[in-house]
């Protein structure tokens, strides 16, 4: 059974950093694309990243190009998002997320609340 | 950048309905569309992809239409459970777009 545990999550304030991480089990986390996906307190979905199965192929939003960086440890079957110069508007609950292929997004974890206020 | 957009935003109907949601992308996305079903506290859950393709152990009254950029979901049976926020997603790029949602709420 696939599982994605993220973890890291908590308050931090404006201006500050934080990183989440995610274990993956259950799949072959190497041969996977793997994206973190966020959600503001009530609103909708917002894909922010994605890194290849062998880190060649990263991407972001634009909304946190610059502040963010996405890697992962295929050895650790552990996938990270560092945060910096966080924003209140980066409060939300950031869920990472495995792709099946071209951003079809297959398996989801149960998200890490990170809450940016001073 | 393609923008996706949902209707209506709240839907409203009784066990046993049919119910359709729409959802319609900026620009053409060919069938390169996927729906989420989510529930409240859970992350979401792939239901449909590639348009009209149905996700192994997704119940059949669940079923998606349409091309280009216009897509639709239905449910069709409302049971209780149905009862969640459902988004389309397009996969036509490297950077994907979620419509706003719809929520489904039962009479």
């Amino acid at each position: 059974e696939v599982h994605l545990v993220e973890s890291g999550g908590g308050l931090v304030k404006p201006g500050g950093s934080l990183r989440v991480s995610c274990a993956a089990s259950g799949f072959s986390f190497d041969t996977h694309t793997m994206n973190w996906v966020r959600q503001a307190p009530g609103k909708g979905l917002e894909w922010i990243s994605s890194i290849s199965s062998n880190s060649a192929y990263i991407y972001y939003a634009d909304s946190v190009r610059g502040r963010f960086t996405i890697s992962r440890d295929n050895a650790q079957n552990s996938l990270y998002l560092e945060m910096s110069n966080l924003r209140v508007e980066d409060t939300a609950v950031y869920y990472c997320v495995s792709e099946v292929g071209r951003r079809l997004f297959d398996y989801w974890g149960q998200g890490s609340l990170v809450t940016v206020s001073s | 950048d393609i923008q996706m957009t949902q209707s209506p935003s709240i839907l409203s109907a009784s066990v046993g309905d049919r119910v359709i949601m729409t959802c319609r992308a900026s620009q053409s996305i060919g069938t390169w569309l996927a729906w989420y079903q989510q529930k409240p506290g859970k992350a979401p859950k792939l239901i449909i992809f590639k348009a009209s393709n149905t996700q192994s152990g997704v119940p059949s009254r669940f079923s998606g239409s349409g091309s280009g950029t216009e897509f639709s979901l239905t449910i069709s049976g409302l049971l209780p459970d149905d009862s969640a926020t459902y988004y389309c997603q397009q996969c036509n790029d490297y950077s994907p777009a979620f419509g706003q949602g719809t929520k489904v709420e039962i009479k």
